[in-house]
């Protein structure tokens, strides 16, 4: 089993819409929770961390559920310039020390007018 | 202040030749971290370095991938013998710590021929 399962999409949606992403991972020791985006030829970059309790700033809200090991994205009130590839992203404790970053294979939306 | 700096942006090489690929993370950040993009394709985890060590080197695909960290600040990836299939985007990134987001850089885009 991967250590991140992640549904590549596209999820092609037109503006306005609510998507959601979901993400399941398979190491019950990973600490922390990231979502990133990632637009065309660009470099990740950091949407939101994602806490036990949820958490929402804007119009994103992101979940953690330990107990079925999966975080979800949900984006309301799609714009045009949501478009681009949605990583979600854990910090796993590693044996060795210190901790390792993995990166799911990023699921792909294209909001259109 | 300065972000994630990565040297060159763009490298095309002859199949065969060594590469050197360099970062340099933000100041103070002891995490960094080296990743690899194939077009079209997610982040594949190549090397973590905690300070200077290299707790987990378990992504780098061949022993002609080497990594190294001097002064806990600057990194270079090296590829020797460099053959057609590494030709990617090599994404460095930094951290605080290894469980807080990253940063990334811009890339180094290398193209075998």
């Amino acid at each position: 089993r991967k250590e991140v399962e992640q549904d590549p999409g596209p999820f092609n949606v037109p503006e306005g819409a609510t998507v959601a992403f979901n993400c399941t991972y398979s190491n019950s020791a990973s600490q922390s929770f990231f979502w990133y985006r990632q637009d065309c030829r660009k470099e990740p970059k950091l949407l939101m961390s994602v806490y036990s309790s949820g958490n929402e700033d804007g119009r994103f809200t992101a979940q953690l559920n330990r107990a079925s090991q999966y975080i979800s994205l949900l984006i309301r009130d799609s714009k045009l310039s949501d478009s681009a590839t949605y990583l979600c992203v854990w910090a796993l404790e590693i044996h060795t020390g210190g901790f390792k970053t993995i990166f799911g294979a990023g699921t792909r939306l294209f909001v259109k007018a | 202040g300065a972000g994630v700096s990565q040297s060159p942006s763009n490298k095309v090489t002859e199949k065969g030749k060594d590469v050197e690929l360099r970062c340099d993370p933000i100041s103070g950040h002891t995490a960094l971290y080296w990743y690899r993009q194939s077009l079209g394709q997610g982040l594949e985890f190549l090397i973590y370095f905690q300070g200077n060590s290299a707790p987990d080197k378990s992504g780098l695909p061949s022993d002609r991938f080497s990594a190294e960290r001097t002064g806990g600040s600057v990194s270079t990836l090296t590829i020797q013998r460099t053959q057609q299939e590494d030709s990617a985007v090599y994404l460095c990134a930094s951290s605080p710590t290894g469980d807080s987001p990253l940063h990334f850089g811009n890339g180094t885009r290398l193209t075998v021929t």
